[in-house]
């Protein structure tokens, strides 16, 4: 069964750092690309960012690019992304997202973690 | 403001059928077919349902069903079932510098 689940959010000045961690289990992590996904309170959803299996190919949106940073450790099934520069406007629900292998589509979520950027 | 426009709001009664529109431009949905559709229910992640415009991921029911027409994307649920209730998400590959888009999203009400 594909499992990923997401830590290290909370609640952190404007200004500050998080770094979010996605733990896979159930399938062969190094295969897949992964995404970053976050949805505002009461907001849609937002792409943040996506790796391919190797980091070989990384992308951001353009309301992150400069401030944060993914990357993926294959051998520990782990994503991450680094959050630096924090505003009040990040403050989201943080999914970590397999990514299907011929397409951008996301086919299995994490259940998210609650980031608050907030003084 | 989101990339792909959906209506915020639609409605229908037990076992009518309902759909959903996503617009977009020729540089997401009307390029490609990599259009996808998401349920999410309050307080849950979201949940593939289509994916590349028109396919249903193993064990979504085949009352789900996607097309596309242009720069317009479409999701129908037929015989809508009270647990259909919830919000869904259109998504598309960009050729700009993001890689993905969504949609607003649109709260299905089943009456």
């Amino acid at each position: 069964e594909v499992q990923l689940v997401e830590s290290g959010g909370g609640l952190v000045k404007p200004g500050g750092s998080l770094r979010l961690s996605c733990a896979a289990s159930g399938f062969t992590f190094s295969s897949y690309s992964m995404n970053w996904v976050r949805q505002a309170p009461g907001k849609g959803l937002e792409w943040v960012s996506s790796i391919s299996s190797s980091s070989s190919y990384i992308y951001y949106a353009d309301s992150v690019k400069g401030r944060f940073t993914i990357s993926r450790d294959n051998a520990k099934n782990s994503l991450y992304l680094q959050m630096n520069s924090l505003r009040a406007e990040d403050t989201a629900v943080y999914y970590c997202a397999r990514q299907m292998p011929t397409t951008v589509t996301s086919d299995y979520w994490g259940q998210g973690t609650l980031v608050t950027v907030s003084s | 403001q989101s990339a792909l426009t959906q209506p915020a709001s639609v409605s229908g009664s037990p076992g009518q059928s309902i759909t959903i529109s996503c617009t977009g431009t020729s540089s997401d949905v009307g390029g490609y077919n990599y259009v996808s559709w998401y349920q999410q229910h309050p307080g849950k992640a979201p949940k593939l349902m289509i994916y590349d415009v028109s396919n249903r991921p193993s064990g979504v029911s085949n009352r789900f069903s996607g097309s596309k027409s242009g720069n317009t994307a479409s999701l129908t649920i037929s015989g809508l079932q009270a647990e259909d209730e919830a919000d869904y998400y259109c998504s598309s590959y960009t050729s700009s510098s993001t890689l993905e888009v969504f949609g607003g999203g649109t709260k299905l009400t089943v009456l």
